[in-house]
C-alpha cells in the first residue's frame, strides 16, 4: 500500500528553537498534502492543505507564520514550527493524497514535538 | 450538529467477538468514506476506503455505507487483541482537494 514517510518520529529542544519535520510519499505522487495536530485522545485537527507549487491555505486560528509550510515537490512537504514554545508541544501528523477525485488519503505516523 | 457523530467508546470485546463500529452524518455532499486504525503514538492507517453506498469487504472487516441513511459501518470479524486501537470514520466530498472530515474516533479493547 502507500506510504508516507514522516521524519523526525520525535524532538524535544528548548523554547525558541525551531523545528522542521518533513513529509514524504514514497510510492506516489503527492498533489495535496495535509498537516494535522492532534491531542490527546482527540481526533485530528488540521491546520493546513498545501498544493505542490502553491502557497498553503491554512485553517482559521492557525498562524502561517508560526507555522510554515513548504510542498516544493511532489514528494516532500515540511512543516517548520518557528521559535517554538511550550505550547506549542503536540502530536504532528501529515497525510498526502495523490492526483484525482478519487484517491485515497495516507498518513505519517507523526512526529511528537515537546517544547521544553 | 456535527458534521461527523461517532461514539467515543471505549469499547471493550472478548476476543473473537464480533464488533460494529458506526457513524452518522450531516452533510449529503459526502461521496468517498474512509475508516482509519490509530494506534497510540502512530499515525493513522487506511483500512477501508469506499465511495458512495454500499459494502466493501477485506479480509475480517467489512465496511458498509447507507447514502439515504447518512450512516456508515465498520465490522471487524473474529476481532483479536491486535486490533485494539481508536478507529476513526472520515468522510469528503467529491470536488477538489476537500479535506477529511474525522468522527472523533472510537477506543476499542479487545481483551485476551
Amino acid at each position: 500500500g502507500a506510504v508516507v514517510s514522516q521524519h523526525p518520529s520525535r524532538v524535544i529542544c528548548k523554547s525558541g528553537t525551531s523545528v522542521k519535520i518533513e513529509c514524504r510519499s514514497l510510492d506516489f505522487q503527492a498533489t495535496t498534502m495535509f498537516w494535522y495536530r492532534q491531542f490527546p485522545k482527540q481526533s485530528l485537527m488540521l491546520m493546513a492543505t498545501s498544493n505542490e507549487g502553491s502557497k498553503a491555505t491554512y485553517e482559521q486560528g492557525v498562524e502561517k507564520d508560526k507555522f510554515l509550510i513548504n510542498h516544493a515537490s511532489l514528494t516532500l512537504s515540511t512543516l517548520t514550527v518557528t521559535s517554538a514554545h511550550p505550547e506549542d508541544s503536540s502530536f504532528y501528523i501529515c497525510s498526502a493524497r495523490g492526483e484525482g477525485a478519487g484517491q485515497p488519503q495516507h498518513f505519517g505516523d507523526g512526529t511528537r514535538l515537546s517544547i521544553l | 450538529q456535527k458534521e461527523v457523530e461517532q461514539d467515543p467508546g471505549p469499547l471493550s470485546v472478548p476476543e473473537g467477538a464480533i464488533v460494529s463500529l458506526n457513524c452518522t452524518y450531516s452533510n449529503s455532499a459526502f461521496q468517498y468514506f474512509m475508516w482509519y486504525r490509530q494506534y497510540s503514538r502512530k499515525g493513522p492507517e487506511l483500512l477501508m476506503y469506499t465511495y458512495s453506498s454500499g459494502n466493501k469487504e477485506d479480509g475480517r472487516f467489512t465496511a458498509q455505507v447507507d447514502k439515504s441513511s447518512k450512516y456508515i459501518s465498520l465490522f471487524i470479524r473474529d476481532s483479536q487483541p491486535s486490533d485494539s486501537a481508536t478507529y476513526l470514520c472520515a468522510m469528503r466530498r467529491n470536488s477538489g482537494n476537500t479535506p477529511l472530515v474525522f468522527g472523533k474516533g472510537t477506543r476499542l479493547s479487545v481483551i485476551a
